[in-house]
This record gives structure tokens, sequence and C-alpha cells, in this order.
């Protein structure tokens, strides 16, 4: 069965540092997500991606992140200058379609934590 | 008021017994309904969509109740593969699924 892959699958990094998370999505999929969640936390949702733009973004999503589809199989999330508090589980996930019925599959995860 | 409300648990249950939660939602325009299932430090899994009033699986059977907001997942003949976090998501638009915290269950041999 077909499915999400990320890596690494912990990262750790110092504060201020620049990280990329990498994401594989389902191959015939079109719509791309990041989720995050801390530690004891609910699930969140950061941003959504089709066709090469972000389509839409959570508050928790500034100037800090970017998205980018640098080719035709990966998805990354960068964050350029990591604080404390964005350490977290971040889940890649992506669905076929973007209807109300459309499943959203996720992948295993990235740990990232700043130090 | 949140989003999406669960009550956090945990459930403990014994093996074969029936175990029911509830979720409720604030946004009526929520249009589709979904119970996801979280193991320990790993990723949601689809457990069941609910679109319209209900969805039945096996042992599990999803209610989706409009009038009131609420969304239920009952679990028939518990099993001890059946312990995790069972998280209530709604999807509002086409794209952003938004999460409860969660509902931890405990099946007890």
């Amino acid at each position: 069965e077909p499915e999400v892959t990320q890596t690494p699958s912990h990262q750790v990094t110092q504060m201020g540092q620049e990280v990329i998370l990498r994401c594989v999505p389902i191959s015939n999929h079109l719509y791309f997500y990041w989720y995050r969640q801390i530690l004891g936390q609910k699930v969140e949702f950061l941003v959504s991606f089709y066709n090469n733009e972000i389509s839409e973004k959570s508050e928790i999503f500034d100037d800090q992140f970017s998205v980018e589809r640098p080719d035709g199989s990966n998805f990354t999330l960068k964050i350029r200058s990591t604080k404390l508090e964005d350490s977290a589980m971040y889940f890649c996930a992506s669905s076929e379609l973007a209807g109300y019925t459309d499943t959203q599959y996720f992948g295993p995860g990235t740990r990232l934590t700043v130090l | 008021r949140k989003e999406v409300e669960q009550d956090p648990g945990p459930f403990n249950v014994p093996e074969g017994a029936t175990v029911a939660f509830n979720c409720t939602y604030s946004n009526s325009a929520s249009q589709s309904f979904f119970w996801y299932r979280q193991d320990c430090r790993k990723e949601p899994k689809l457990l069941m969509s609910v679109y319209s009033s209900g969805n039945e699986d096996g042992r599990f059977t999803a209610q989706l109740n409009r009038a009131s907001q609420y969304i239920s997942l009952l679990i028939r003949d518990s099993k001890l593969s059946d312990s995790a976090t069972y998280l209530c998501v709604e999807r509002r638009g086409n794209e952003k699924l938004t999460f409860g915290t969660g509902t931890r269950l405990t099946i007890i041999p």
C-alpha cells in the first residue's frame, strides 16, 4: 500500500538554526499538507499546498516557515530560524483530491527538538 | 468555545466490553468528520469517515447528529489492540482538518 514517507525521523538543532523537513507524498496525490503536534497537545494544521502554491495556511505558519515542492516527488517544510517553541512532531500528509470526502494520509512524522 | 471538543479520558475498559466516545463541534458549516486513531508517538491513521448520519465498519460504528452538533464512536467487543488515542476531526472547507485533543483508551486484559 502506498504511503507518505518523511525524513529525518528525528532532527535536533540549535535555536536560531534553519531546518528543512522532507516528505515524499503518495505518488498520484495532488494536495499536500503540513501539521504539527507539540508533545501532549493536539494536532494543528500549518499549511496546505496545491499546484505549486499555498492554498491555505494557519496563524502558526508565519514568515519563519516556507514550503516548497522542489521536484516531482519531494515536499519540504523549511523553518528559517528555529525557536524553542518549534519543538514538536511535524507530520506531512497528502490527498488525491480535496473534496470533503477525500482522505488525508499522514506520514510517520519528524520529531524536531530545538535546544 | 473550542472548535472540536472531546473528553480526554482516560477510558480504561475490560477486553470484550463496548465503549463509546462523543465529540462536539462548534461550527454548523462543518461538512465532514473523521475518527483517526493515534498510537503513542505515531502518526494519525484514519479509522472512519462520517458524512451523513452514520457509518459502520465491523466492530466500529460512527454516528453524526447535525442538530446537536456531535459525533460519536462506538467500539464493540473491544480488543487489546484497540488501545490508542482516538482523535475526532472535522473538515469545514475542502482542505484543512481540525483535530480534537483526543480520547485515550486503554483495553485491560
